[in-house]
């Protein structure tokens, strides 16, 4: 069975400081991940995919993500926060890279103080 | 293209009752896959179709039910209604399996109440 675990729930920075969120996965076979963001009385709007490809994944709005093996970590990160990224952020695994069978994360609320 | 869409947006229904969620897939995707996402967590997988068929199934009680229309459109049924239904659930559309550089795109939900 594949899971994740996002730590920490809530994440809290100031504009223009970096945004670092955390997930860990569990997987018997090379993985598939995902970043999803959720805003406010929306669906979920893809971030960023891993698929094997390349550890350093790059994604929409200046987000980025390292998968690490030996670390079975797959973070997420943006340099530089901005009001619009206040969201709900959650990571997911996938048996392949277009099976979306996913398995979430209990995701992490991001606010941005001024 | 209109994306994925679901109908209705908010629903109410008391204990017991029956109730059916739509969802329209982006167009060309053939692929529908739903998520229960109760207040506070991350979406759990319910089942996923393709050509008419369910293919795969999360942990759901059989109360929990759907349907693929030749046009690639989905239902979810769920009887018996109980408080703890009450959610957001997710309809998601993929192209065919057999494409490898895909994205799964979310509809805006269904907010199912159950007095």
């Amino acid at each position: 069975a594949q899971s994740v675990t996002q730590l920490g729930s809530h994440v809290s920075v100031s504009e223009g400081a970096l945004v670092l969120l955390r997930c860990n996965y569990s997987s018997s076979v090379p993985p598939y991940l995902f970043w999803y963001v959720q805003y406010p009385n929306q669906g979920l709007q893809l971030l960023l995919k891993y698929t094997s490809a390349a550890t350093l994944v790059k994604g929409i709005n200046g987000f980025e993500a390292e998968f690490k093996k030996s670390e079975t970590s797959f973070h997420l990160t943006k340099p530089s926060a901005h009001m619009s990224d206040a969201a709900e952020y959650f990571c997911a695994v996938s048996p392949s890279s277009n099976d979306y069978k996913l398995s979430f994360g209990a995701g992490t609320t991001v606010t941005v103080r001024a | 293209d209109a994306g994925v869409t679901q109908s209705p947006t908010h629903l109410i229904k008391t204990r017991g009752q029956q109730v059916t969620l739509r969802c329209s897939p982006k167009s060309g995707h053939d692929t529908v896959s739903w998520y229960q996402q109760a207040l506070g967590q991350g979406p759990q997988f319910i089942f996923q179709y393709y050509e008419e068929e369910e293919r795969q199934r999360g942990n759901f009680p059989d109360r929990f039910s759907g349907h693929q229309f030749p046009n690639y459109s989905s239902e979810l049924n769920v009887n018996a209604l109980l408080l703890g239904d009450s959610a957001l659930y997710l309809c998601a559309s993929s192209p065919l399996k057999s494409e490898s550089n895909t994205e799964a795109f979310f509809g805006q939900g269904t907010r199912l109440t159950v007095v």
